[in-house]
């Protein structure tokens, strides 16, 4: 079965700093991947997939991913950090080719500091 | 996300009585997921219906819990009797179109059992 292990619950990044988000995917196929953000009392947002099509994927709110197969890592980054993006990051993982059932990680919690 | 709207945001109760959380997709979807988040597990998906019927409830922690989903519009989550390790924030999800695992979640409910 397809999982996802998030490295650090808690990152924290001075604003204007580099947003680096870690995730590794375990799986006997390449999955498909996601990121999902979660803002304080509120449900989760996508901010972006990855369906086997490019590697490096773009989100919203200036976010990216990159797929790499021979790491099984899919971390998400952000150029510079701003303060809205505090929040709980969680990596998600589904079957290739569909599927309904996402399956996520425990979450990383995001501190921006000024 | 207006897409999905959940009742009651919050709601405290005691050990012992029936707690009802209830869903109203207001959009189109094919399937609908409900999900438990909690500090000590993270996101767990509980069950999830596709076309308004149950495909997998395999999560479904224990007999006191139970979901229906009498039409497209609407769908509850029970249970009966509370315990207090049931507390919890209790999501409830939908997938816009089959297959695509963008999963639009609704803004959740709060439960405490005393």
């Amino acid at each position: 079965a397809q999982s996802v292990t998030q490295l650090g619950s808690h990152v924290s990044v001075s604003e204007g700093a580099l947003v680096l988000l870690r995730c590794n995917y375990s799986s006997s196929v390449p999955p498909y991947l996601f990121w999902y953000v979660q803002y304080p009392n509120q449900g989760l947002q996508l901010l972006l997939k990855y369906t086997s099509a490019a590697t490096l994927v773009k989100g919203i709110n200036g976010f990216e991913a990159e797929f790499k197969k021979s790491e099984t890592s899919f971390h998400l980054t952000k150029p510079s950090a701003h303060m809205s993006d505090a929040a709980e990051y969680f990596c998600a993982v589904t079957p290739t080719g569909g599927g309904n059932k996402l399956t996520f990680g425990t979450g990383t919690q995001l501190k921006v500091e000024l | 996300d207006a897409g999905v709207i959940q009742s009651p945001r919050h709601e405290v109760t005691e050990m012992g009585q029936e707690v009802t959380l209830r869903c109203k997709p207001i959009s189109g979807h094919n399937s609908l997921f409900w999900y438990r988040q909690t500090m000590m597990r993270g996101l767990e998906l509980l069950i999830y219906f596709n076309n308004n019927v149950p495909i997998d409830d395999s999560g479904m922690p224990e007999d006191r819990f139970s979901a229906k989903m009498p039409n497209a519009s609407f769908s509850t989550l029970k249970i009966q009797p509370s315990e207090p390790r049931d507390s919890a924030v209790y999501f409830c999800a939908i997938d816009r179109a089959s297959g695509a695992n963008v999963l639009t979640f609704g803004a959740g409910s709060r439960l405490t059992v005393l």
